[in-house]
C-alpha cells in the first residue's frame, strides 16, 4: 500500500552541526508535503511545507528539498541547537495527511 | 492567539466506560481531524470533517465516533474503551487542503 517512511529512527548530532533528516514516499499522487516537529508530550508543530511544483523551500534555519524523481524529501536544519531535539515527521497530503514513522533528533551540547 | 484547544489534557477512564474528548478552535478552519497516536508511533488518522461532511478512515474501529455540532467544536466519542485504546488523541484543523494545525492532545489512560 501507499506509505511515507523515514530512513533512520534516531539521529544524534552535536550542537552547531547541520542535521539532515530524510523521508521517502510512495504515492505518486502526493502533491503537498509537510515536516512536523513533535516534542515529548506535545502535539506536532508545523515546521515547513513544500508543494510538488517546487524542488526546494527555505525557512528560518530549515530547508526542505523535494526530489520527485525518486520520491524523496529531506529536511535540513542549520546550526542545530539543543532545542531542536524532538521527533521529526514527514507527512504527505494527497487527500488527507499521512505521517511517516518519525526520526528522533538528539542534539548534544 | 488563534489556536486549537483540547480538553481535558489528561483523561482516565475505565475499561468499557464511554468517554468523550473535546476539541475547539478559534481559527475558523473548515476541516477538523482526529488522530490517534500510540507511544513511539506516528499519528494515525481516525476521521475528519470537511465542513459538515464526515469522512471515516476505512480501518477506524466502530468503537470510535465523532460529532461536529458547529465549525468551532468537534468531539471524539469512544463507546467502549479497551486497554488498546490508551493513546494520545490529537485534534487538528486546516483551511481547505492546507497543512493541519495540531492541538496539544489528550492523553487517554484506560484502567
Amino acid at each position: 500500500g501507499e506509505s511515507v517512511g523515514l530512513h533512520l529512527p534516531t539521529l544524534s548530532v552535536q550542537e552547531g552541526d547541520n542535521s539532515i533528516i530524510n523521508c521517502a514516499y510512495s504515492n505518486s499522487a502526493s502533491d503537498y508535503f509537510i515536516w512536523y516537529k513533535q516534542e515529548s508530550g506535545k502535539g506536532p508543530q508545523f515546521i515547513i511545507d513544500i508543494r510538488s511544483n517546487m524542488d526546494k523551500r527555505q525557512g528560518q534555519r530549515v530547508t526542505v528539498l523535494l526530489n520527485k524523481t525518486v520520491k524523496h524529501l529531506s529536511l535540513q536544519i542549520a546550526a542545530t541547537q539543543p532545542g531542536d531535539s524532538a521527533v521529526y515527521f514527514c507527512a504527505d497530503h494527497p487527500r488527507t495527511l499521512t505521517f511517516g514513522k518519525g526520526t528522533m533528533l538528539l542534539v548534544s551540547p | 492567539d488563534a489556536m486549537v484547544i483540547q480538553n481535558p489534557r489528561y483523561q482516565v477512564t475505565q475499561f468499557g466506560k464511554p468517554v468523550t474528548l473535546s476539541c475547539s478552535q478559534t481559527l475558523n478552519h473548515n476541516v477538523m481531524y482526529w488522530y490517534q497516536q500510540k507511544s513511539s508511533q506516528a499519528p494515525k488518522l481516525l476521521f475528519h470533517y470537511y465542513d459538515k461532511d464526515f469522512n471515516n478512515e476505512a480501518d477506524t474501529p466502530d468503537n470510535f465516533q465523532s460529532r461536529r455540532p458547529n465549525t468551532s467544536f468537534c468531539f471524539l466519542d469512544i463507546r467502549s474503551p479497551g486497554l488498546g485504546d490508551a493513546a494520545m488523541y490529537l485534534c487538528a484543523t486546516s483551511r481547505g487542503g492546507g497543512g493541519p494545525n495540531f492541538g496539544p492532545g489528550t492523553r487517554l489512560t484506560v484502567t
